[in-house]
């Protein structure tokens, strides 16, 4: 029962370079969801994708891109990463619309950009 | 200002003893109320819920939402050092998945 997964488990950039972590749900969830975790903040959320076919901003989305490739998979990317960036990136995924109940999360990918 | 205060501790408890967690916010409009728990280098889950105000009670663990004083607390009883980890509060006014999470609590429990 693998639930939520994330691709790569652990990252190192340099600056400037561009890279894509991937998601992927196997609980049929219609929403998903990115979030970085950095010491002292908690958790914050950069995109979000209610159902297949449309993705919104959160509240830290500057630098990132998304892409709801179906309904399995959701995709960040980092076109031009800065050591700002630097964090741990965890994926959720959620039922949606009106039946919507508990956020499963990822186990995390751990991104260094020097 | 963050719209969820929480204190980042560490909070250190012998092994038998109440933990006691809480979490203020600053947005009215919170109506989910989460408490995660996420063990080190793992990713969060979800350890209790609270739709609106109200106490609710899940063997060891009682959580609690003022939402007229904005505060929610976490009481775990009879703590184990399993129980060690970091706790993090979560809210959102409209739905499960777009939260808005304290920074977290690390808690400690020592045998």
């Amino acid at each position: 029962n693998a639930g939520v997964t994330q691709t790569p488990k652990f990252q190192v950039l340099k600056t400037g370079q561009s890279m894509t972590l991937q998601c992927a749900q196997d609980m049929n969830h219609n929403s998903m969801y990115w979030y970085r975790q950095d010491p002292g903040m908690g958790l914050r959320l950069i995109y979000y994708s209610a159902s297949e076919g449309t993705t919104d901003k959160g509240e830290v989305p500057n630098g990132y891109n998304v892409s709801r490739l179906n309904k399995r998979e959701f995709s960040l990317r980092l076109e031009s990463a800065a050591p700002s960036q630097t964090s741990v990136y965890f994926c959720a995924s959620s039922p949606g619309g009106g039946g919507d109940t508990e956020a499963f999360f990822g186990q995390g990918t751990r991104l260094t950009v020097v | 200002q963050k719209e969820v205060e929480q204190d980042p501790g560490p909070l250190s408890v012998p092994e038998g003893a109440i933990v006691s967690l809480n979490c203020t916010y600053s947005n009215s409009a919170f109506q989910y109320f989460m408490w995660y728990r996420q063990y080190s280098r793992k990713g969060p889950e979800l350890l209790m819920y609270t739709y609106s105000s109200g106490n609710k009670e899940d063997g060891r663990f009682t959580a609690q939402v003022d939402k007229s004083s904005k505060y929610i607390s976490l009481f775990i009883r009879d703590s184990q050092p399993s129980d060690s980890a970091t706790y993090l509060c979560a809210m959102s006014g409209d739905g499960w998945g777009k939260l808005q999470f304290g920074a977290g609590t690390q808690v400690v429990v020592t045998p």
